[in-house]
Formats: C-alpha cells, sequence, structure tokens
C-alpha cells in the first residue's frame, strides 16, 4: 500500500517564478492538506481540500493556491515566489475531515528561491 | 488563535537516559494533541494522540505522554532512550472546530551511544 507521494522530491527556482507541487495522497485518503516547514521550525498549514474545494485556509496569501482533482490527488501552486519561501512543502491526507482521522505525511518537495 | 510551544530547541543525552520534552498549547476549546517524529531523511510519523479519556496514553517505540488540562500540557516520555531515538521531535494541536494541525518548532533529540 503506497503511502503519500509527492513530487518532485527537490526544486530550485528564481524570484518571481512560479512553482507546481504535486501530492497523491494514501490509498483511501480522500482529504489532503499541505503544509510549509521552513528551515528549523515546526510545519505551518497552508491549506485543506476535500471534495475538490480548499475547505481551511492558514495565514498564506493568494499567491499559495491549490487544487484537488476527482482522483483525490492535489496540487499546490506558488506564484511571484520570493527568497522567504525556500522552504520544505509537506502533503499529508487522511480519509475525510474528521478530527479523529490521523493525517498521514509524504516526504516532502524541498523548494529552493534563489 | 491556537498555538504551541515546545521548550527545549537542543536535547542531547546518552543511551539509557530517560527522557521528557515539553509541550504547552494555548487553546480555550476541546483539542486533539499528537506526538510526531522526524527520523534523520525520513518523513514525518505519528508517534501518539490523544483525543479524550486516560490523560496518558502510550504510542509506539515505548513513548508515552500525558495530556495536563489545567496546565495545557502534553509532554512527551520515555523512560530509557536509544541511539536509535535520535530524531526531531514535533508536538500538534488541533481544535474540534477544525482540521488544521498547528505545530511547536520541534526538538532535536540526539541520543549518544
Amino acid at each position: 500500500d503506497a503511502g503519500v507521494t509527492q513530487s518532485p522530491t527537490h526544486l530550485i527556482k528564481t524570484r518571481g517564478q512560479q512553482v507546481t507541487l504535486r501530492c497523491s495522497p494514501k490509498s483511501g485518503h480522500d482529504t489532503v492538506s499541505w503544509y510549509q516547514q521552513a528551515l528549523g521550525q515546526g510545519p505551518q498549514f497552508i491549506f485543506q481540500y476535500y471534495e475538490e474545494e480548499e475547505r481551511q485556509r492558514g495565514n498564506f496569501p493568494d499567491r499559495f493556491s491549490g487544487h484537488q482533482f476527482p482522483n483525490y490527488s492535489s496540487e499546490l501552486n506558488v506564484n511571484a515566489l520570493l527568497l522567504g519561501d525556500s522552504a520544505l512543502y509537506l502533503c499529508a491526507s487522511s480519509p475525510g475531515l474528521g478530527p479523529s482521522n490521523e493525517q498521514f505525511f509524504g516526504p516532502g518537495t524541498r523548494l529552493t528561491v534563489l | 488563535a491556537q498555538s504551541v510551544s515546545q521548550h527545549n530547541h537542543h536535547v542531547i543525552l546518552s543511551e539509557a537516559a530517560s527522557l521528557e520534552l515539553g509541550c504547552n498549547y494555548s487553546y480555550g476549546g476541546t483539542v486533539n494533541l499528537f506526538w510526531y517524529v522526524q527520523y534523520p531523511g525520513q518523513h514525518l510519523q505519528l508517534l501518539l494522540k490523544y483525543f479524550s479519556g486516560d490523560p496518558l496514553v502510550k504510542g509506539i517505540k515505548g513513548f508515552e505522554a500525558e495530556f495536563i488540562k489545567s496546565k495545557f500540557s502534553f509532554n512527551l516520555r520515555k523512560p530509557s532512550v536509544q541511539w536509535s531515538d535520535t530524531a526531531e521531535y514535533f508536538c500538534a494541536v488541533r481544535s474540534n472546530a477544525g482540521n488544521m494541525l498547528t505545530f511547536g518548532g520541534g526538538t532535536r533529540l540526539m541520543v549518544k551511544p
């Protein structure tokens, strides 16, 4: 049973560019959440998708947007990249929105903005 | 808004020493509490969780945590650490009002053989 997978593993971009990160949830999971983990810090919640809609959003600007597809996979898009966007981006999936549902994390995509 | 504070950023222990990592949260309502671990080169894994009931919860690999509601704390403990416990540990909170996890800043544990 494949867990949460993310692509690419590493990415290098320059300021002002746009980036798309991808996530495939664990089998049987329909809810995807995205987190940003800056170096030396804990993950910060970006947003969550369920039934192809953004259900909850953290304190991130509109430059961060997402999408969920009918097969439950998800994309995170970041426009007009800033140096401060350099971080590990984590995807987590869970079986539904219920608060008792455990979130399973992927290995992350490390984004470096030069 | 909820927040999580982990007091120790770096901890160095010798094998067989006892471990206690502090975690305090701020949120006035009902919360679910978690400890996650990130081993070197691996992704975040759930160690243990508290939803309700017995405030002393046991997780994998001999870890346990105690929820003390009056102190807004959820400290992680292990009686005897091993070299393989070297990792970064994150405390997280989720309110019943939403599904987002709020993480603390993490504690990097190094266990010397």
